[in-house]
C-alpha cells in the first residue's frame, strides 16, 4: 500500500524564517494534499496538487511535486508563531471510482519560536 | 464558509457498548469519509461513501463498523461492540470532487 512519509519528524525555527517539509510516497497517485493539525484539533486542508502539476502556490505556501521521485515539499515562507502545528501530506490513488481514501504520513511537527 | 460538523465532541463509553458518531457534511458534497487517529499515530482511512453506498473501505473497517446516511444531511458511523483499542479521534470528511474537508473530530474513549 502507498504511504506518505514526511521528514523531518520535527522542525523548530525562528519566526520569520522559512520552513520546508518533505513527503515521500510509494505508489502512483492522483493527487497529493497537505493538511495542518493543531494539537488535539481537526485537520485543516492547505493545498492540493495534482499528479500532472509540478508546483502550486497559495499565499505563503508553496508546494512542489516530483512524481519521478515520488516526493513533495511544502514551503512556508515568513513563518509566524501561529504556524506552529503538525503538517501532513496525504495521497490518493487513482482508482477511477471516486471517493478514494487518503493515506496520511506521520507528519512533521513544526514549532515556530517567537 | 461551509464546514463539516461532528457530534459529540467527546464520547465516553464502556467496553462492549455501541456508539454512534454523527457528522453533517458540507451540503453540496457528494463523497463522505470516516477516518480515525489513535493518539500519537497516523490518521487512518476507514471508509468512503457515495451515492448511498460504501465506495471503499480499509482493513480496519470490519463487521464491527457500519455507516449510514439516514437523511439528507447526516452521515453516521456506528461501532457495534466497542473495544479498548477503538479509543481514538474519529474524523468525518466530505468532498465535492477531490479536496477532502475534515470535521473537528469526536474523541472516543472506551473504558
Amino acid at each position: 500500500s502507498q504511504q506518505g512519509e514526511e521528514d523531518p519528524q520535527a522542525l523548530s525555527i525562528q519566526e520569520g524564517e522559512n520552513a520546508t517539509m518533505n513527503c515521500s510516497y510509494k505508489t502512483s497517485i492522483n493527487n497529493l494534499q497537505w493538511y495542518r493539525q493543531n494539537s488535539g484539533r481537526g485537520l485543516v486542508h492547505l493545498i492540493l496538487i495534482r499528479s500532472n502539476e509540478r508546483e502550486k502556490h497559495s499565499g505563503r505556501l508553496r508546494v512542489t511535486l516530483d512524481t519521478s521521485k515520488k516526493s513533495s515539499s511544502l514551503l512556508i515562507t515568513a513563518s509566524r508563531a501561529a504556524d506552529t502545528a503538525s503538517y501532513f501530506c496525504a495521497t490518493d490513488a487513482y482508482s477511477g471510482g471516486g471517493a478514494d481514501g487518503l493515506t496520511f504520513g506521520k507528519g512533521t511537527h513544526l514549532i515556530i519560536q517567537p | 464558509e461551509p464546514e463539516v460538523t461532528q457530534t459529540p465532541s467527546h464520547q465516553v463509553t464502556q467496553m462492549g457498548q455501541e456508539v454512534i458518531l454523527r457528522c453533517v457534511p458540507i451540503s453540496n458534497h457528494l463523497y463522505f469519509y470516516w477516518y480515525r487517529q489513535i493518539l500519537g499515530q497516523k490518521v487512518e482511512f476507514l471508509v468512503s461513501f457515495y451515492n448511498n453506498e460504501i465506495s471503499e473501505k480499509s482493513e480496519i473497517f470490519d463487521d464491527q463498523f457500519s455507516v449510514e446516511r439516514p437523511d439528507g444531511s447526516n452521515f453516521t458511523l456506528k461501532i457495534r461492540s466497542t473495544k479498548l483499542e477503538d479509543s481514538a479521534m474519529y474524523f468525518c470528511a466530505s468532498s465535492e470532487v477531490n479536496t477532502q474537508y475534515f470535521g473537528p473530530g469526536t474523541r472516543l474513549t472506551v473504558l
